[in-house]
């Protein structure tokens, strides 16, 4: 399997621009986790996704975020309009229901608005 | 709410010894996952090492072995025979285990870099 695949590695923005991160989960996993990591904060949940379906997104920072999860094989983090602020590293987990508590990470996004 | 503290921002060990990273956590939950990450410099998370609170057997995958102390809230990883390759920012995560909302979340440490010394 080519595990969870992240698209772009690397987005460099303005601020006010849209910014939309793309994933692929590992197939036949029906848990998806998007994570935003900083030096400050550290690793953090910002929402997931079970068969599709937004289950907890507590962890979304304001409105201009959002997630889509439109079938099993792709999602999408949304920031718009985004801030310098939103500068980290994205990442999107999946996992399978009988091994729920083992979440395998893609390679992740880095963005960076200025 | 659940919060996981490892004390140790960075630590360094000779190539072929062995290294202890400490890791404590908060919770009031009785069932629960603990687990490892390791994030080499290309910035994957790997998964290390995963511990079922409900087992007293400490977990072990070949070179690495935690002490889990369930009464302590205490997780440390015990890396054996370390190698340049175990250069890498080591996370450590809970879960707990119920079903509905707010159940599979992840909660991690701050990580400690560890870098390995030829």
């Amino acid at each position: 399997d080519a595990g969870v695949i992240q698209s772009p590695r690397h987005e460099v923005t303005e601020m006010g621009q849209e910014v939309t991160l793309r994933c692929k989960p590992i197939s036949g996993h029906d848990y998806l986790f998007w994570y935003r990591q900083t030096m400050m904060r550290g690793l953090e949940l910002l929402i997931y996704f079970n068969n599709n379906v937004p289950i907890d997104d507590s962890g979304m920072p304001e409105d201009r975020f959002s997630a889509k999860m439109p079938n099993a094989s792709f999602s999408t983090l949304k920031i718009q309009p985004s801030e310098p602020r939103d500068s980290a590293v994205y990442f999107c987990a999946s996992s399978l229901a009988e091994t729920t508590y083992e979440q395998y990470f893609g390679p992740g996004t880095r963005l960076t608005v200025t | 709410a659940q919060t996981v503290t490892q004390s140790q921002p960075e630590m360094s060990v000779q190539e072929a010894e062995t290294v202890t990273l400490s890791c404590t956590y908060d919770t009031s939950e009785n069932n629960y996952y603990l687990f490892w990450y390791k994030q080499p410099p290309s910035r994957q998370m790997i998964l290390v090492i995963r511990q079922e609170a409900y087992k007293q057997q400490n977990a072990t995958e070949n070179r690495f072995s935690v002490n889990f102390q369930k009464a302590a809230k205490s997780f440390s990883l015990k890396i054996s025979d370390s190698q340049l390759g175990d250069t890498a920012m080591y996370f450590c995560a809970f879960t707990p285990i119920y079903s509905g909302a707010g159940s599979y979340q992840l909660t991690f440490g701050k990580g400690t870099k560890l870098s390995v010394i030829p």
